[in-house]
C-alpha cells in the first residue's frame, strides 16, 4: 500500500514566523504536489515536483516555496506566514511516466496562523 | 474557465436512498483522465475510480456506478442504497495530456450527508 505521511495534523504559528511542512512517500513515486483545500474552492495546487530538486509552480505559488532534496522527501515552505495562509494542507505523491495515474494523498495538515 | 464544476454544494439523503453526484469537465485535449476521489470526516482523500477519454464504459463497483459521457462533458457518480458510512466530501478531477506530472484539476466538491 501506498503511504504519504505529513509531519503534522495540526500546527498553529504566528504571522511572520518561518514554517516547514514536511511530507513523504514511500513507494518510490517520481511526482510529488502540494495542494491547499479551502471551503468552496477545492483543492488548488501550489507547487508540483516530478524529480529531485526539479520544482515547478502550481496556480497558487505566491507566498511558498519548496524543496526536495530526495526522491521521497517534499516539503512545503512559508518563508513569512500570514494569516490568509490559514488553511488545510494535502500532500500527494504518483508515479512518473504515463499519463493518468492516479495521486495518493496524505492526511493533511491544518495550519493556523495567528 | 473552471474546468471541472460539482454543480451541489451539499446534498442530504437518507439511508438507503440513491444519489447521484454530477460532474461537468471542460477540456480541448481528446485525450484526458477522469477521476472522483472520497474525503471521509478524517480529510484524507481516497482514490475511487480513473477513467481515460477514449472508455466510455460505465462502470461498477459494488453500490458504486460511474456514467462517463463524452456527448455532456459528464462523468457522474451513483451510490445505490446509501449508507451513513458514505458521507463525506466527493471530488472529481480531471488531468489533461498537456499538463505536466500528471497535474490534477479539481472540483470544489460535493458534501454527501447520508441520514440514518
Amino acid at each position: 500500500d501506498v503511504k504519504v505521511t505529513q509531519s503534522s495534523r495540526y500546527l498553529v504559528k504566528r504571522t511572520g514566523e518561518k514554517v516547514f511542512l514536511e511530507c513523504v512517500q514511500d513507494m518510490d513515486h517520481e511526482n510529488m504536489f502540494w495542494y491547499r483545500q479551502d471551503p468552496g474552492l477545492g483543492l488548488r495546487l501550489i507547487y508540483f515536483s516530478y524529480d529531485v530538486k526539479m520544482k515547478e509552480k502550481g496556480d497558487i505559488p505566491e507566498g511558498y516555496s519548496v524543496s526536495r532534496e530526495k526522491k521521497e522527501r517534499f516539503s512545503l515552505i512559508l518563508e513569512s506566514a500570514s494569516t490568509n495562509q490559514t488553511s488545510m494542507y494535502l500532500c500527494a505523491s504518483s508515479l512518473g511516466g504515463a499519463r493518468g495515474n492516479e495521486q495518493f494523498f496524505g492526511p493533511g495538515t491544518r495550519l493556523t496562523v495567528l | 474557465a473552471q474546468k471541472v464544476t460539482q454543480a451541489q454544494t451539499e446534498i442530504s439523503v437518507v439511508e438507503k436512498e440513491d444519489v447521484t453526484l454530477d460532474c461537468v469537465y471542460e477540456t480541448r485535449d481528446t485525450t484526458y483522465y477522469l477521476f472522483w476521489y472520497k474525503q471521509p470526516p478524517s480529510g484524507e482523500l481516497v482514490f475511487l475510480i480513473r477513467r481515460n477519454s477514449f472508455d466510455e464504459q460505465n462502470e461498477i463497483s459494488g453500490r458504486y456506478s460511474w456514467n462517463f459521457q463524452k456527448s455532456t462533458s459528464s462523468f457522474n457518480f451513483t451510490i445505490t442504497a446509501s449508507q451513513v458510512v458514505d458521507s463525506a466530501v466527493y471530488f472529481c478531477a480531471l488531468s489533461e495530456k498537456g499538463t505536466g506530472a500528471n497535474n490534477l484539476f479539481f472540483g470544489t466538491g460535493t458534501r454527501l450527508t447520508v441520514i440514518p
